[in-house]
């Protein structure tokens, strides 16, 4: 089955400083990735996804790559803001199931 | 956007006694619903695949017995912990898609924090 691995489990940046936060995965067959926010006490929110067809997506400060030949893709988020502290999973999904990595903490300080 | 609600959201049980859990698409309907158990400061680990009108899915592990699973409708799926016990307390999170397939977004309810005593 599918594995997802993430990388770095904790991010410490200052605001206004980019962050980049990267996963791998393991099946060829994943064609969907998608990219969650969880604050504490919550559940994930969807905050940009790519599809396999593409290979880098940008919604404002987020952007997310692709690269299928080495089975990775990251997240970037620039200019960042103390409210873009949380935890952030990435996520890789095959046929029905979606499969997370083990998340990155990441804290902006002001 | 697709809103997926969740009740309730904190639950505090005794031991031996068995808590439901309801997951409802609010504006969409959804065949599919999965139903995912986090501990914390760790990753979502999906518990198990709730099919309308027919059984769930269960992933490797986990018991069906104890973790039974109702997709009575379109727009909700129950999760029952059935003869709870301190270690299955946890963040139950359930979650859904509108429209077919692996490629439209997934979106999680805010979850349910479960405590037994």
């Amino acid at each position: 089955g599918e594995n997802v691995e993430q990388h770095p489990s904790t991010l410490s940046v200052q605001e206004g400083d980019s962050a980049v936060i990267k996963c791998t995965y393991s099946d060829s067959a994943s064609n969907y990735f998608p990219w969650y926010k969880q604050e504490l006490g919550k559940g994930p929110q969807l905050i940009i996804d790519i599809r396999s067809n593409v290979g880098e997506k940008k919604d404002q400060r987020i952007a997310v790559t692709l690269n299928k030949t080495a089975k990775h893709f990251s997240l970037h988020i620039t200019e960042t803001q103390p409210e873009d502290s949380a935890v952030y999973f990435c996520a890789a999904s095959g046929f029905q199931k979606l499969v997370f990595g083990t998340g990155t903490r990441l804290l902006v300080s002001p | 956007g697709a809103v997926v609600s969740q009740h309730p959201s904190r639950v505090i049980c005794k031991s031996g006694t068995s808590v439901k859990i309801e997951c409802r698409s609010l504006d969409f309907q959804a065949t599919t619903m999965f139903w995912y158990r986090q501990f914390p400061k760790q990753s979502l680990m999906l518990m198990a695949t709730s099919n309308e009108g027919s059984k769930a899915t269960y992933e490797q592990g986990v018991e069906k017995d104890k973790f039974l699973i109702n997709h009575a409708s379109l727009t909700l799926s129950t999760l029952t912990v059935t003869s709870a016990h301190p270690e299955d307390s946890s963040f139950y999170i359930c979650s859904a898609r509108p429209g077919q397939g692996t490629v439209s977004p997934l979106h999680f309810g805010n979850g349910t924090r479960l405590t037994v005593t």
